[in-house]
């Protein structure tokens, strides 16, 4: 399975902007880069998903690099409710989704 | 559209009981997961369905463990002879497959055991 990398943590002020980025330099042509995130005591909750071209939805954005070996989800003003662990993940549409530690954000009012 | 629920929230066992976990999906998801999820990690995949067919198992998944999907609605997962590495947080989840590569998973809050 292609891997992805990201930070263990990051921390943001409430309102400001979040950009969580995830590295997934082993990815082949056909993957999807899916984000998912767990809030405490939660079990995890799809945010967005992208192949190529930046995608926006109600929860985020995520912005692709042109090359596809990174990600970024956008989290345009963060707030409380926003503090979870970040998961980036590829999608094959061959085998299941594998997780790995994801991100903690934590948002400081 | 109640979401996927499962039952019960919290079970605690002593080491060598048998417990068994229920998952109810969202009503016209044809897919099925069941994931285990210890402190500080991400969830691990264990097994899953597709309608009552189970597709795959991962090498995590010990004979002790069986999991059923009778007529692809709900779904149990069983834990025989428990032990305290079993401790951690069992997540079903389901989803409608489509289109591969675009499934979107829909977590329940899970079952979390504990094994004494």
């Amino acid at each position: 399975d292609a891997k992805t990398t990201q930070p263990n943590s990051m921390e943001s002020n409430e309102e400001e902007p979040v950009h969580l980025p995830c590295n997934h330099s082993t990815i082949s042509g056909t993957d999807y880069i899916h984000w998912y995130r767990q809030l405490p005591s939660q079990g995890p909750e799809y945010v967005i998903h992208g192949l190529t071209s930046n995608v926006n939805n109600r929860m985020a954005s995520l912005a692709i690099a042109e090359d596809r070996k990174s990600s970024t989800l956008i989290l345009h003003r963060a707030t409380l409710r926003d503090a979870a662990v970040y998961y980036c993940i590829l999608d094959s549409g061959n085998t299941p989704l594998v997780f790995g530690k994801g991100t903690r954000l934590s948002v400081i009012a | 559209d109640t979401g996927v629920s499962q039952n019960p929230r919290h079970k605690i066992t002593k080491r060598g009981q048998n417990v068994t976990f229920r998952c109810d999906p969202i009503s016209e998801h044809n897919r099925l997961y069941w994931y285990r999820q210890t402190l500080g990690q991400g969830p691990e995949f264990l097994t899953y369905f597709q309608n009552e067919a189970q597709l795959e198992k991962s090498r995590l998944l010990s004979d002790r463990f069986s999991a059923e999907r009778p007529k692809g609605s709900f779904s149990t997962l069983e834990i025989q002879r428990t032990e305290q590495g079993d401790s951690a947080m069992y997540l079903c989840a389901s989803s409608l497959r489509q289109y591969p590569g675009q499934e979107k998973l829909f977590f329940g809050s899970g079952t979390q055991l504990s094994v004494l």
